[in-house]
């Protein structure tokens, strides 16, 4: 059965980049047919996908986070990564990893890692 | 992009009783990209239903979707108190719908 566990600071300072790492247990990062992907929630707010990324390292983003976003993926290591930068207190919120199926689901999700920002 | 708004924004049932949740599309999205997911407070979500109307594997046969074009919909037959949850639609290129609270009345 497949398991994800975000890791990665609690909190971060404004303007500055927050950067989390997803480590995959019981499925291959390096999977044909699935892709990964990071999801957020702000506190007592709505789910908002940030974007994924396939094991070839190709990316997806969600457009009003493009410019801001990075994503990478280390198949030795079973892990993908998140890295947003120049965050406000608006980027607050619970972030999640899940693997997203070849057909646009997320059919496995982490517990989920709260950042706050803050000075 | 595509805009998913769910109606109502909560629902008040009691055990025992069916629950309607709807999701309607700003355009007609294929029927093989919209999912639903269930959120019990401090959980991460849990997918239900892909492609409209499929279950995941494990849920029960209470939970239902339907739809097609902009118009889709969950329906729990006769809910249990562990179904009283936050649920989203979802579909692709990946947006979320805005959620319904489902709640004890």
């Amino acid at each position: 059965q497949v398991q994800l566990q975000e890791s990665g600071p609690g909190l971060v300072k404004p303007s500055r980049t927050l950067s989390l790492t997803c480590t995959v247990s019981g499925d291959s990062i390096s999977s044909f047919s699935e892709y990964w992907s990071w999801i957020r929630q702000p506190p007592g707010k709505g789910l908002e996908w940030i974007g994924s990324i396939y094991y070839s390292g190709a990316t997806s983003y969600n457009p009003s986070l493009k410019s801001r976003v990075s994503m990478s993926i280390d198949t030795s290591k079973n892990q993908f990564s998140l890295n947003l930068d120049s965050v406000t207190a608006a980027d607050t919120a619970v972030y999640f990893c899940a693997r997203e199926t070849w057909n646009h689901f997320f059919d496995s999700w982490g517990q989920g890692s709260l950042v706050t920002v803050s000075s | 992009e595509v805009v998913l708004t769910q109606s109502p924004g909560t629902l008040s049932l009691s055990p025992g009783e069916r629950a309607t949740l709807s999701c309607k599309a700003s355009q007609s999205i294929r029927s093989t990209y919209l999912a639903w997911y269930q959120q019990r407070p401090g959980q991460a979500p849990r997918l239900l239903i892909s492609a409209t109307s499929t279950r995941a594997t494990g849920i029960p046969d209470r939970f239902s979707g339907s739809g097609s074009g902009t118009d889709f919909t969950l329906t729990i037959s006769r809910l249990e108190p562990e179904d009283f949850a936050v649920y989203y639609c979802q579909q692709f290129p990946v947006t979320f719908g805005g959620g319904t609270k489902v709640e004890i009345k």
